[in-house]
Order: structure tokens, then sequence, then C-alpha cells
């Protein structure tokens, strides 16, 4: 079964340096999502990107944060500058066709843990 | 400010029963509703979809959907200690891009 696939696992960062989360979207979705969840809270959206661009992004996600798809397949997370409260757990996620009655779905990949130190 | 409410429990009940997890939304255009649950840990993991007003089954699992209250539930039969997890609900409007989740109640099912 088509899955989304996120690197790296867990990462560890000192505040300040820059990070960079990656994604592999399932093959034929469109849409592509990050959200992020603190530990013990809700899920938070983050960025959604459709046709080579930011479709909607929250207040979260300001001038530290950047999304590219650089290749076509892959779909990067920047982190600019960390803050010790951008440790958090990083979910990508993809969606196919905008079919309201069959395909309007989100997957989400495993997540990728970040702690900022 | 679209928002999603859920009661955060935890939600205990014995194994065999009915577990019955409730969640609000405040945006009257939404259309489509989802329940994930979600193990501590790991990513959320799609249970069921509805985008109907009325009951929608698969398995041991109900999704009930009512519009006019703004109200979406998931009834889980006869509950196992492995249906122990977190379970969010998420609500997207119509062609919208954004998913809002609610902050997800934690149901513990008692062996």
């Amino acid at each position: 079964e088509p899955e989304v696939t996120q690197t790296p696992s867990h990462q560890v960062t000192q505040m300040g340096q820059e990070v960079i989360l990656r994604c592999v979207p399932i093959s034929n979705h469109l849409y592509f999502y990050w959200y992020r969840q603190i530990l013990g809270q809700k899920v938070e959206f983050l960025v959604s990107f459709y046709n080579n661009e930011i479709s909607e992004k929250s207040e979260i996600f300001d001038d530290q944060f950047s999304v590219e798809r650089p290749d076509g397949s892959n779909f990067t997370l920047k982190i600019r500058s960390t803050k010790l409260e951008d440790s958090a757990m990083y979910f990508c996620a993809s969606r196919g066709q905008n079919h309201p009655s069959s395909g309007n779905t989100i997957y989400f990949g495993e997540g990728s843990w970040l702690t900022v130190v | 400010q679209k928002e999603v409410e859920q009661n955060s429990g935890p939600l205990s009940v014995p194994e065999g029963a009915i577990a019955s997890l409730n969640c609000t939304y405040s945006d009257r255009v939404s259309q489509s509703f989802f329940w994930y649950r979600q193990y501590s840990g790991k990513s959320p993991e799609l249970i069921m979809s509805i985008y109907s007003n009325g009951d929608k089954e698969d398995g041991r699992f109900t999704a009930q959907l009512n519009k006019a209250s703004q109200y979406v539930s998931l009834l889980i039969r006869d509950s196992q200690p492995s249906d122990s997890a977190t379970y969010l609900c998420a609500v997207n409007e119509n062609y919208g891009q954004n998913f809002v989740f609610g902050p997800g109640t934690r149901l513990s099912v008692l062996p």
C-alpha cells in the first residue's frame, strides 16, 4: 500500500541551527501538507502546497519556515533558525484528487521528531 | 477561526462495551469529516470519513454526522484493549486546503 515516507525520524539540533525535514508523498497525490504536534498537544496545521506553490498557511508558519518541492517527488520543510519551542513532531501528509465523496482524505507519514536544545 | 472541539478524556470503557466519541465544529461550510486514531508517539491513521448526514458503518466503527447540529461522532462497538488510543476528529471545508484537527479524546479500554 502506498505510503508517505519521512526522514529523518528523529533529529536533535542546537538552537539557531537550520533544519530540513524531508518527505516523499504518495506518488499520484497532488496536495501536500506539513503539520506539527508539540508533545501532549493537538495536531496543528502549518502549510499546504499545491501546483508548486503554497496554497494556505497558518499563523505558525512564519518567515523562519519554508517549503519546497525541489525535484517532483520530495517535499521539504526548512526551519531557518530553530528555537526551543520548535521542538515537536512534524508530520507530512498528502492527498489525491479533490473529490468529496471519495478522494478527500489526507494520509500521514510517520513523522519527524525534532528536538531543539 | 475554525474550531473543532472534543472532550479530552480520558474516556474509560470496559472491554466489549461501546465507546462513544463526540466532536463539534464551528464552521458551517465544513463538508468533510474524518476520524483518525493516534497511538502514543505515532502518526494519525485514518479510521473513517463521512460526508453526508446520517450513519456510516465500517466493521466495529460507526460514524454519525449531523450538519444541522454541527456534530459528528464515532461509535466503537465491542471495544478492545487495542482500541486504547487518542481519537482525533478532523474537519475540512469543501474544496478547502486545510484540515482542522480537534485536540483528541483519549480512550482507554479496560480488560
